[in-house]
């Protein structure tokens, strides 16, 4: 199974911040992952797919860079709407395989 | 507008069955693949297995193989997953998602559905 490991694992910031979140996968899985976006008691929102391409209706703060094994979703100006936990997700591969998660606070 | 719209919560004692489900709308339904991710308590996202409504073509992550089974009724837009025997570590959300078009990530999202084993 290919191993996805996020950085950090809790996140302070503040509104207006410019953040970024690592994803590292065990192995090359090209330009194969998507970014998820989860609030609390809420199902998992697709923000990026193929490591780049924004998802229809996603605000343009969200951006996706990276291939191979390293990966980075940025958010240039963080919005109170955007305070939750991230996920990234290799599909290069079945088991498809979820990073452990980035929880982005208030600071 | 595309929708999926899972089962309630469940209550259940360990060694009973249970089959939830998630039903597709406002697309066509046996040409998407549906998949279920799991999610344990204050933990991440975990993906078990997947179906093709369209001649219930199934896959399941090893990790799952065994323990859960996928499947889906096309004549009504309905996929589930089920256990024949649940254990207290059954316990979780849920979630059903629909892979996008020639592709493997999830593009919509069921609202999940929370598995409470207790005795």
């Amino acid at each position: 199974d290919i191993q996805m490991t996020q950085s950090p694992s809790t996140l302070s910031a503040s509104v207006g911040d410019r953040v970024t979140i690592t994803c590292r996968a065990s192995q090359s899985i090209s330009s194969w992952l998507a970014w998820y976006q989860q609030k609390a008691g809420k199902a998992p929102k697709l923000l990026i797919y193929k490591a780049s391409s924004l998802e229809s209706g996603v605000p343009s703060r969200f951006s996706g860079s990276g291939s191979g094994t390293e990966f980075t979703l940025t958010i240039s100006s963080l919005q109170p709407d955007d305070f939750a936990t991230y996920y990234c997700q290799q599909y290069n591969s079945v088991p498809l395989t979820f990073g452990g998660g980035t929880k982005v606070e208030i600071k | 507008e595309v929708q999926l719209v899972q089962s309630g919560a469940e209550v259940k004692k360990p060694g009973e069955s249970l089959k939830i489900s998630c039903k597709g709308s406002g697309y066509s339904f046996t040409s998407y693949w549906i998949g279920w991710v799991r999610q344990m308590p204050g933990k991440g996202l975990e993906w078990m297995g997947i179906i093709y409504p369209g001649d219930s073509d199934t896959r399941y992550s090893p990790s799952f193989q065994g323990q859960v089974t996928i499947s889906a009724d096309k004549s009504i837009n309905t996929a589930y997953l089920q256990w024949s025997s649940l254990k207290a570590s059954d316990t979780a959300m849920y979630y059903c998602a629909r892979r996008a078009e020639t592709t493997e990530y999830f593009d919509y999202w069921g609202q999940g559905t929370l598995v409470t084993v207790s005795s």
